[in-house]
């Protein structure tokens, strides 16, 4: 069974760019989670949808942060403009909503913001 | 919100030995506790987990002790091996519906010496 795949593996930015990330969950999974992982502030979680719809959109992250799920099998986030502080690792994780709560990460997107 | 605290930054013990990672939490209403793993320049993957019905969980060298007075939760690594090095990071969620977000703490990098 195929885990959780992202895409790209790397981005680079000019600042004021759009950017859009995108995220397969593994099959049959109903949740699914946006994170940004940096060293300062370590995971923090950016959006987090069950059966496709959205239960939290990141608070802080709410202005310049827009996650999408279209389908129960991929989800987009969108970075609208890019500022240099973005410049992390995106994370996109999913599960089970009833039968197991362990969250399977994808192998992140590296975006770098100039 | 909920706050999940990782005592140790960076933890070095001796390959043989055991390590322990101290995490705290401040919801009384958190009541599920993961670990998570991630080696070097790879994403998270879950090791295990506890919850608060029970106060010791053990996976073959990984052990989990929570004290829920104290709002406490470690994960011990017995009889290390270099394959355990890596970062480890805990987190605690609400036991709802089923799944539901983790706070994450910042992580600690436990290194294994030969």
């Amino acid at each position: 069974d195929a885990g959780v795949t992202q895409t790209p593996r790397h981005e680079v930015a000019e600042k004021g760019q759009t950017i859009i990330l995108k995220c397969e969950p593994v099959s049959g999974h109903n949740d699914l989670f946006w994170y940004r992982q940096t060293k300062i502030q370590g995971l923090e979680l950016l959006s987090y949808f069950r059966s496709k719809s959205l239960m939290e959109d990141g608070g802080a992250f709410k202005d310049r942060f827009k996650a999408e799920m279209l389908n129960s099998s991929f989800s987009t986030l969108k970075i609208q403009p890019t500022e240099p502080k973005d410049s992390a690792v995106y994370l996109c994780a999913s599960s089970w909503d009833t039968s197991s709560y362990e969250q399977y990460f994808g192998p992140g997107t590296r975006l770098t913001v100039l | 919100g909920e706050k999940v605290e990782q005592h140790e930054s960076t933890l070095s013990v001796r390959e043989g030995d055991s390590a322990v990672i101290n995490c705290t939490y401040t919801d009384t209403a958190s009541s599920y506790f993961p670990w998570y793993k991630q080696e070097a320049g790879k994403s998270l993957h879950f090791v295990i987990d506890i919850r608060s019905n029970v106060d010791r969980k053990q996976s073959q060298r990984l052990i989990v002790l929570l004290d829920k007075k104290a709002k406490r939760f470690s994960l011990h690594i017995t009889a290390t091996q270099p394959e355990d090095s890596a970062i480890y990071f805990c987190a605690a969620s609400k036991w709802t519906e089923g799944a539901d977000r983790l706070t994450f703490g910042k992580g600690t990098q436990l290194i294994i010496q030969p």
